[in-house]
């Protein structure tokens, strides 16, 4: 089944630098891709989602990449704040007949120091 | 307002002792599930619900069952806890199996004893 590798797991910048996280999927297949952002003690919320028909989208500070021939996506927060503190996952789920179920990364934990 | 609830979020069993953990969402959505988050490992599916009473075993099922009565609500039950089974659990709705954007609760700690 599918496989999704993230890395770094650790990540430590100073404010105002930019942090890049890449996650590595299995199944060429893959069409919908998510980064979330989980805050202590609270739940995954939802940053991005991006279809396999685009390589790049850019929301709020967040730039997230597609590279279907190597098979990675990436997440590049520019401009880093301490807010922006977090563990950060990345999923993918499969096309057409979609089960619904969504292949989680590992997780990046995320520190942005003053 | 959208939400996923989770009751309770800290819970302290002994081994052998029933778990109940319950789910709520008020977004009438079609598919919900269940998680666990371990350390280094990310979310683990353990069951997934297409709707009432339309359960199906996620990637580790095993020691857990699932209850979905009423669309939204979604029950997993450990009968017979194990100390392996200490984890945070995550509860999560989606608007149905072809929207896989997925919401999730604030989460239920859980350890066995």
């Amino acid at each position: 089944g599918e496989q999704v590798e993230q890395r770094p797991p650790h990540l430590s910048v100073p404010e105002g630098d930019s942090a890049v996280i890449i996650c590595t999927y299995t199944d060429s297949a893959t069409a919908y891709f998510y980064w979330y952002k989980q805050e202590p003690g609270a739940g995954l919320q939802l940053l991005m989602s991006v279809f396999s028909n685009v390589d790049r989208k850019e929301e709020q500070g967040l730039t997230v990449l597609l590279n279907k021939k190597d098979k990675q996506l990436s997440l590049n927060l520019t401009a880093a704040h301490p807010g922006d503190s977090a563990v950060y996952f990345c999923a993918v789920s499969g096309p057409g007949a979609n089960t619904g179920k969504l292949t989680f990364g590992h997780g990046t934990i995320l520190r942005v120091h003053p | 307002d959208m939400k996923v609830t989770q009751m309770p979020r800290y819970l302290i069993k002994r081994m052998g002792e029933n778990v109940l953990l319950e789910c709520g969402q008020d977004m009438s959505h079609e598919t919900m599930y269940w998680y666990r988050q371990d350390p280094g490992l990310g979310l683990q599916l353990i069951y997934i619900s297409y709707d009432v009473d339309s359960n199906s075993e996620g990637d580790i099922p095993k020691g857990y069952r699932v209850s979905r009565k009423k669309r939204e609500h979604f029950s997993l039950i450990l009968d017979s806890a194990k100390t392996n089974q200490t984890s945070v659990y995550f509860c999560a709705s989606s608007l149905g199996i072809n929207y896989a954007e997925q919401f999730f609760g604030p989460g239920t700690r859980l350890t066995v004893l």
